[in-house]
């Protein structure tokens, strides 16, 4: 059963324009969201996380939405830049006791065509 | 401030033996997490160590455990290795072992080879 889902294993921007990268998830016990990039052959790197009491979380060119309703979250990146050429997890985690237990996602390639 | 290490970067080994991965954490984080990732199950939690106490535990055969020292230092141990063994092995260190708001970050991973 996966719990946290991106649909989309692959996509492609342009260099200046908005990345949109989704995830959906079917467990309403998370409380916490995160987003790593991943380079092949090294670990995740944290890019940016949102509480389930938010809706929005902005830093720098990312910013992450949360739709509890819809159990949806996406992360914009604008604008895209080459270097954010990288494989992207969506992770979620649930209260106290499991908070360190990380779900993730399959990832999404992202490729910025210059 | 220096980040998550792990040692070795690669190990080749042959199915039947065992193999010990080891994770430093960030200086002032206690609690230690282990992650496998395959290309067929993507990255799945193994377990959790927290003040030297195993916390949380993913759905894996007994044949991994792992342990945490005083110092937070964790090393992870497979044994009787298969060749689905074969992965990218993770660790992760955050500061405490309770609020979910507590971000992890990951070091660069062991290669683990099973040959």
């Amino acid at each position: 059963d996966q719990q946290v889902k991106q649909n989309s294993p692959s996509l492609s921007v342009q260099e200046g324009r908005i990345s949109i990268l989704n995830c959906d998830y079917t467990n309403s016990m998370f409380d916490y969201f995160l987003w790593y990039k991943k380079y092949p052959a090294e670990g995740p790197t944290f890019l940016i996380s949102i509480s389930s009491i938010k809706d929005k979380n902005e830093d720098g060119r990312f910013t992450v939405f949360l739709n509890k309703s819809a159990k949806h979250l996406s992360l914009h990146i604008v604008p895209s830049q080459p270097g954010d050429s990288a494989v992207y997890f969506c992770a979620a985690s649930r209260g106290y006791q499991g908070a360190q237990k990380l779900v993730f996602g399959q990832g999404t390639r992202l490729t910025i065509n210059p | 401030k220096a980040g998550v290490t792990q040692t070795p970067r690669y190990l080749i080994k042959t199915r039947g033996q065992q193999v010990t991965l080891s994770c430093s954490p960030i200086s002032g984080h206690r609690s230690v997490s282990w992650y496998q990732q395959t290309p067929g199950q993507g990255l799945q939690f193994l377990f959790e160590y927290f003040s030297e106490t195993q916390r949380n535990k993913g759905n894996f055969p007994g044949r991994f455990s792992g342990r945490q020292f005083s110092n937070s230092r964790s090393e992870m141990n497979v044994s009787t290795l298969e060749l689905g063994d074969s992965a990218l092995y993770l660790c992760a260190s955050s500061r405490t072992s309770g609020g979910s708001t507590d971000t992890q970050y990951f070091g660069p991973g062991t290669r683990l080879t099973v040959l």
